[in-house]
Protein backbone atom coordinates (compact mmCIF):
# COMPACT_ATOMS: atom_id res chain seq x y z
CA UNK A 1 0.00 0.00 0.00
CA UNK A 2 1.48 3.34 -0.86
CA UNK A 3 -1.09 5.43 0.46
CA UNK A 4 0.06 7.70 3.69
CA UNK A 5 1.09 6.41 6.73
CA UNK A 6 1.01 7.50 10.59
CA UNK A 7 1.94 6.21 13.75
CA UNK A 8 1.16 5.51 16.32
CA UNK A 9 -2.14 5.24 14.84
CA UNK A 10 -3.63 5.69 18.75
CA UNK A 11 -1.58 7.05 21.30
CA UNK A 12 -2.36 7.89 25.65
CA UNK A 13 -0.20 9.65 27.31
CA UNK A 14 -0.68 11.63 30.93
CA UNK A 15 -1.18 15.16 30.63
CA UNK A 16 2.50 17.08 30.91
CA UNK A 17 4.05 14.34 28.76
CA UNK A 18 5.72 14.99 25.33
CA UNK A 19 4.54 13.06 22.63
CA UNK A 20 5.29 12.61 18.57
CA UNK A 21 3.80 11.61 16.00
CA UNK A 22 4.81 10.65 12.51
CA UNK A 23 3.79 10.89 9.23
CA UNK A 24 5.32 9.17 5.97
CA UNK A 25 3.59 10.92 2.73
CA UNK A 26 3.00 9.20 -0.47
CA UNK A 27 6.28 9.32 -2.45
CA UNK A 28 7.24 12.08 -4.66
CA UNK A 29 4.40 14.28 -3.11
CA UNK A 30 6.51 17.43 -1.94
CA UNK A 31 3.38 19.21 -0.05
CA UNK A 32 2.54 17.64 3.60
CA UNK A 33 -0.27 19.04 5.98
CA UNK A 34 -1.30 18.24 9.86
CA UNK A 35 -4.56 18.81 10.77
CA UNK A 36 -6.14 18.07 14.14
CA UNK A 37 -9.99 16.96 14.13
CA UNK A 38 -12.32 16.47 17.26
CA UNK A 39 -15.34 14.68 18.24
CA UNK A 40 -18.05 16.02 15.36
CA UNK A 41 -15.85 18.51 14.22
CA UNK A 42 -14.16 18.84 10.78
CA UNK A 43 -10.58 18.97 10.72
CA UNK A 44 -8.23 21.81 11.59
CA UNK A 45 -5.41 22.70 9.67
CA UNK A 46 -2.34 22.79 11.83
CA UNK A 47 0.84 23.44 9.84
CA UNK A 48 1.85 22.78 6.20
CA UNK A 49 5.25 21.99 4.78
CA UNK A 50 6.45 21.97 0.93
CA UNK A 51 9.85 19.40 1.08
CA UNK A 52 11.44 20.50 3.84
CA UNK A 53 10.13 24.35 4.25
CA UNK A 54 7.52 24.90 6.69
CA UNK A 55 5.13 27.33 5.07
CA UNK A 56 2.46 28.28 6.85
CA UNK A 57 1.59 27.50 10.70
CA UNK A 58 -1.94 27.65 12.35
CA UNK A 59 -2.64 29.81 15.34
CA UNK A 60 -4.03 26.90 16.54
CA UNK A 61 -0.07 25.37 17.05
CA UNK A 62 0.59 26.92 20.31
CA UNK A 63 4.13 27.08 21.09
CA UNK A 64 3.79 23.48 23.03
CA UNK A 65 3.59 21.99 19.41
CA UNK A 66 6.90 21.94 16.75
CA UNK A 67 6.77 19.99 13.62
CA UNK A 68 9.46 19.34 10.76
CA UNK A 69 10.16 17.65 7.68
CA UNK A 70 13.97 17.19 7.55
CA UNK A 71 14.63 16.11 4.62
CA UNK A 72 11.63 16.64 2.69
CA UNK A 73 9.74 13.14 3.32
CA UNK A 74 8.61 11.96 6.82
CA UNK A 75 7.57 14.47 8.94
CA UNK A 76 6.48 14.22 12.81
CA UNK A 77 4.76 16.53 15.43
CA UNK A 78 5.72 16.80 18.48
CA UNK A 79 3.41 18.12 21.55
CA UNK A 80 5.44 19.21 24.21
CA UNK A 81 3.49 19.36 28.68
CA UNK A 82 0.58 17.62 26.70
CA UNK A 83 -2.85 18.92 27.79
CA UNK A 84 -6.00 17.48 28.17
CA UNK A 85 -7.36 19.45 25.16
CA UNK A 86 -4.97 18.13 22.84
CA UNK A 87 -7.01 15.03 22.65
CA UNK A 88 -8.18 14.68 19.23
CA UNK A 89 -7.20 12.75 15.97
CA UNK A 90 -3.99 14.08 14.49
CA UNK A 91 -4.23 13.85 10.93
CA UNK A 92 -1.64 13.85 7.99
CA UNK A 93 -2.16 14.63 4.15
CA UNK A 94 -0.10 14.66 1.61
CA UNK A 95 -0.73 16.68 -2.22
CA UNK A 96 1.49 16.47 -5.44
CA UNK A 97 2.72 19.71 -6.55
CA UNK A 98 -0.53 21.31 -8.95
CA UNK A 99 -2.91 18.36 -7.41
CA UNK A 100 -6.34 18.80 -7.15
CA UNK A 101 -6.39 17.09 -4.19
CA UNK A 102 -4.67 16.00 -0.38
CA UNK A 103 -4.34 12.50 0.29
CA UNK A 104 -5.29 11.93 3.97
CA UNK A 105 -3.31 9.36 6.29
CA UNK A 106 -5.84 7.20 8.84
CA UNK A 107 -4.66 9.61 11.73
CA UNK A 108 -3.45 9.36 15.27
CA UNK A 109 -5.71 9.09 18.10
CA UNK A 110 -4.38 11.00 21.06
CA UNK A 111 -6.05 10.76 24.26
CA UNK A 112 -4.55 13.00 26.92
CA UNK A 113 -5.13 11.56 30.36
CA UNK B 1 -11.86 31.04 1.62
CA UNK B 2 -15.55 30.86 1.04
CA UNK B 3 -17.50 29.88 4.07
CA UNK B 4 -19.61 26.51 3.18
CA UNK B 5 -23.24 26.08 4.43
CA UNK B 6 -24.74 22.63 4.35
CA UNK B 7 -27.07 20.21 6.30
CA UNK B 8 -25.87 19.22 9.40
CA UNK B 9 -27.41 15.85 9.07
CA UNK B 10 -29.37 13.14 6.53
CA UNK B 11 -31.32 9.96 6.29
CA UNK B 12 -31.70 7.33 3.24
CA UNK B 13 -32.31 4.29 2.88
CA UNK B 14 -30.15 1.54 0.35
CA UNK B 15 -30.51 1.91 -3.09
CA UNK B 16 -32.29 5.77 -2.85
CA UNK B 17 -30.39 8.63 -4.77
CA UNK B 18 -29.14 11.43 -2.50
CA UNK B 19 -28.24 14.53 -2.84
CA UNK B 20 -26.47 16.88 -0.85
CA UNK B 21 -27.06 20.73 -0.91
CA UNK B 22 -24.11 22.94 -0.22
CA UNK B 23 -24.67 27.27 -0.40
CA UNK B 24 -21.67 29.07 -0.72
CA UNK B 25 -22.56 32.98 -1.65
CA UNK B 26 -19.53 34.07 -1.35
CA UNK B 27 -17.33 31.99 -3.82
CA UNK B 28 -14.97 33.69 -5.26
CA UNK B 29 -14.15 33.69 -9.53
CA UNK B 30 -11.24 31.41 -9.14
CA UNK B 31 -12.63 28.85 -6.47
CA UNK B 32 -13.02 24.80 -7.19
CA UNK B 33 -15.78 23.28 -5.17
CA UNK B 34 -14.40 20.12 -3.97
CA UNK B 35 -16.48 17.59 -1.59
CA UNK B 36 -14.72 14.65 0.62
CA UNK B 37 -16.14 11.85 2.33
CA UNK B 38 -15.06 10.66 5.99
CA UNK B 39 -15.40 6.96 7.57
CA UNK B 40 -15.19 7.42 11.42
CA UNK B 41 -11.69 6.22 12.26
CA UNK B 42 -10.41 7.83 9.11
CA UNK B 43 -9.08 10.41 7.19
CA UNK B 44 -11.44 12.43 4.72
CA UNK B 45 -11.29 11.25 0.75
CA UNK B 46 -11.21 13.21 -2.29
CA UNK B 47 -14.75 12.76 -4.26
CA UNK B 48 -14.87 14.78 -6.47
CA UNK B 49 -14.14 18.48 -7.61
CA UNK B 50 -15.76 20.77 -10.19
CA UNK B 51 -16.10 24.87 -11.60
CA UNK B 52 -19.11 25.04 -12.90
CA UNK B 53 -22.09 22.66 -14.55
CA UNK B 54 -21.87 19.04 -14.30
CA UNK B 55 -19.13 16.81 -13.15
CA UNK B 56 -19.77 12.89 -12.93
CA UNK B 57 -17.40 10.38 -12.18
CA UNK B 58 -17.58 6.69 -11.04
CA UNK B 59 -18.70 7.67 -7.52
CA UNK B 60 -21.02 10.55 -7.73
CA UNK B 61 -22.09 13.55 -9.69
CA UNK B 62 -21.75 17.28 -8.85
CA UNK B 63 -24.26 19.76 -9.89
CA UNK B 64 -23.19 23.57 -9.92
CA UNK B 65 -25.75 26.26 -11.32
CA UNK B 66 -24.47 28.91 -13.17
CA UNK B 67 -24.14 31.58 -10.75
CA UNK B 68 -22.24 28.99 -8.30
CA UNK B 69 -23.78 29.92 -5.42
CA UNK B 70 -24.49 26.33 -4.18
CA UNK B 71 -23.84 23.04 -5.46
CA UNK B 72 -25.10 19.86 -4.98
CA UNK B 73 -23.28 16.48 -4.39
CA UNK B 74 -25.51 13.33 -5.68
CA UNK B 75 -24.95 9.97 -4.82
CA UNK B 76 -26.63 7.17 -6.90
CA UNK B 77 -28.24 4.13 -5.22
CA UNK B 78 -26.83 4.42 -2.08
CA UNK B 79 -25.40 1.39 0.17
CA UNK B 80 -24.84 1.06 3.94
CA UNK B 81 -21.12 1.86 3.07
CA UNK B 82 -21.38 5.22 2.10
CA UNK B 83 -22.66 6.01 5.82
CA UNK B 84 -20.24 8.48 6.43
CA UNK B 85 -19.51 12.59 6.95
CA UNK B 86 -19.70 15.06 3.83
CA UNK B 87 -17.57 17.72 3.57
CA UNK B 88 -17.98 20.94 0.82
CA UNK B 89 -15.00 22.60 0.52
CA UNK B 90 -14.64 25.74 -1.63
CA UNK B 91 -11.45 27.30 -2.38
CA UNK B 92 -8.64 27.84 -5.43
CA UNK B 93 -6.47 25.42 -6.04
CA UNK B 94 -7.54 23.07 -3.21
CA UNK B 95 -4.97 20.65 -3.66
CA UNK B 96 -2.23 22.42 -2.85
CA UNK B 97 -3.49 25.13 0.07
CA UNK B 98 -4.82 24.39 3.50
CA UNK B 99 -8.49 22.86 3.35
CA UNK B 100 -10.81 24.55 5.70
CA UNK B 101 -13.95 21.78 6.56
CA UNK B 102 -17.34 22.35 8.27
CA UNK B 103 -19.03 20.20 10.36
CA UNK B 104 -19.89 18.26 7.10
CA UNK B 105 -22.83 16.70 6.59
CA UNK B 106 -23.76 13.12 8.49
CA UNK B 107 -25.15 11.08 6.24
CA UNK B 108 -27.04 7.77 7.68
CA UNK B 109 -28.24 5.08 5.32
CA UNK B 110 -30.37 2.36 6.75
CA UNK B 111 -31.51 -0.94 5.18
Amino acid sequence: DTGVSQDPRHKITKRGQNVTFRCDPISEHNRLYWYRQTLGQGPEFLTYFQNEAQLEKSRLLSDRFSAERPKGSFSTLEIQRTEQGDSAMYLCASSPQGGREQYFGPGTRLTVT
Amino acid sequence: LAKTTQPISMDSYEGQEVNITCSHNNIATNDYITWYQQFPSQGPRFIIQGYKTKVTNEVASLFIPADRKSSTLSLPRVSLSDTAVYYCLVGENTGFQKLVFGTGTRLLVSP
